[in-house]
């Protein structure tokens, strides 16, 4: 069984704060590492998928960094606004899984007007 | 282009029922995965699917069973519903194998055994 782990579990901040948090996963046969948004009552959006060691994506006021060597990814989110709060998964996709992921247990963000 | 649809959005079912749930994708993915959410857990793999015809057990599949009859619908059934499937239920598909893309869910299916 794959560990994927993420942490904090939770985390508050004010507006206009600047978090990050951590998703650390295996590092042999790595294949891709996934970031999802997920708001409550709704289902989890993608928000990056990230394949290479060193890459780093961006989307608007979201950034996601990756190191494959030594198994970790940081997702860091600039300037929080309030409909940021969300829990953020990631999931690990190893290298013969079959598109199969494994998903860590989320960091919860409430961002507080 | 509706994604991935899953129906019902709720469900109560008693101790010993069945229930098929189900999961129809239009973006002609090929691969499909069946996942139970619990709190302070993360999203446990039940079942998946490479295509049309092909499935097999993810991490959790006691209690369920899957068929992949066409490559838009991948459902999942219930036998004998006990307490411990109360959880929610999400369908998922992605692009073919080599293609390197994020996951599309459905919305979900709360269920609660009772």
């Amino acid at each position: 069984i794959l560990n994927v782990e993420q942490s904090p579990q939770s985390l508050h901040v004010q507006e206009g704060d600047s978090t990050n948090f951590t998703c650390s996963f295996p590092s042999s046969n790595f294949y891709a590492l996934h970031w999802y948004r997920w708001e409550t009552a709704k289902s989890p959006e993608a928000l990056f998928v990230m394949t290479l060691n060193g890459d780093e994506k961006k989307k608007g006021r979201i950034s996601a960094t990756l190191n494959t060597k030594e198994g970790y990814s940081y997702l860091y989110i600039k300037g929080s606004q309030p409909e940021d709060s969300a829990t953020y998964l990631c999931a690990f996709r190893g290298g013969t899984s079959y598109g199969k992921l494994t998903f860590g247990q989320g960091t919860i963000l409430t961002v507080h007007p | 282009n509706a994604g991935v649809t899953q129906t019902p959005k709720f469900r109560i079912l008693k101790i010993g029922q069945s229930m098929t749930l189900q999961c129809t994708q239009d973006m002609n993915h090929n691969y499909m995965y069946w996942y139970r959410q619990d709190p302070g857990m993360g999203l446990k793999l039940i079942y998946y699917s490479v295509g049309a015809g092909i499935t097999d057990k993810g991490e959790v599949p006691n209690g369920y069973n899957v068929s992949r009859s066409t490559t838009e619908d991948f459902p999942l059934r219930l036998e004998l519903a006990a307490p411990s499937q109360t959880s929610v239920y999400f369908c998922a598909s992605t692009l073919l194998e080599g293609q390197v893309g994020g996951y599309t869910f459905g919305s979900g299916t709360r269920l609660t055994v009772v």
